[in-house]
């Protein structure tokens, strides 16, 4: 099993530019999540999902949308990429009877100029 | 809402020091709790995690956490570090309801010293 995976790993745009994260999951979990991790700020919720087709904002949203088509895939978008978006992006994945253990992947570090 | 608070940013330690990193929460209802570590340039990977009975659980690498609901904490410990332990430690809560997501700490970044 590859666990969870995070495509790209780097990037870097331009301000205004737009992009997609893609994380997928091979472990059939109902569950996937979007954070980012800033220095000092530990990891904060972006957006969230409890199954295909379903999403939901967390704690930082503005500036994103989610979309998950397919239960094992979450993509992250960015319509018009700020630099307070500079960060590193990790996406996670639980099962619904695991008391909430979450399994994360490798992240993507993103630079906005 | 819930918040989880890491006090001690940035700890130095020799080798075979002992290590307690302190986490409280705020939380009135029913909380799972974790500990992450994420080693230079890795993923977070889960070192422990509390859901219910002995308060005193046991993780991954030796170390162990002791949750004491009376404080609303969740203190990591290993009685000797390592070198190899430096790395960024996150304490993190959920609820078994609602969205299920974890709010996490600050976190503390470790550095061991040979």
């Amino acid at each position: 099993n590859a666990g969870v995976t995070q495509t790209p790993k780097f990037r870097v745009l331009k301000t205004g530019q737009s992009m997609t994260l893609l994380c997928a999951q091979d472990m059939n979990h109902e569950y996937m999540y979007w954070y980012r991790q800033d220095p000092g700020m530990g990891l904060r919720l972006i957006h969230y999902s409890v199954g295909e087709g379903t999403t939901a904002k967390g704690e930082v949203p503005d500036g994103y949308n989610v979309s998950r088509l397919k239960k094992q895939n979450f993509l992250l978008g960015l319509e018009s990429a700020a630099p307070s978006q500079t960060s590193v992006y990790f996406c996670a994945s639980s099962y619904l009877l695991t008391y909430n253990e979450q399994f994360f992947g490798p992240g993507t570090r993103l630079t906005v100029l | 809402a819930q918040s989880v608070s890491q006090h001690n940013h940035h700890v130095i330690l020799s080798e075979a020091a002992s290590l307690e990193l302190g986490c409280n929460y705020s939380y009135g209802g029913t909380v799972n709790l974790f500990w992450y570590v994420q080693y230079p340039g890795q993923h977070l990977q889960l070192l422990l995690k509390y859901f219910s009975g002995d308060p005193l659980v046991k993780g991954i690498k030796g170390f162990e956490a002791e949750f004491i609901k009376s404080k609303f904490s969740f203190n990591l410990r290993k009685p000797s570090v390592q070198w190899s332990d430096t790395a960024e430690y996150f304490c993190a809560v959920t609820s078994d309801t609602g969205r299920r997501a974890l709010t996490f700490g600050s976190g503390t970044r470790l550095q061991v010293q040979p």
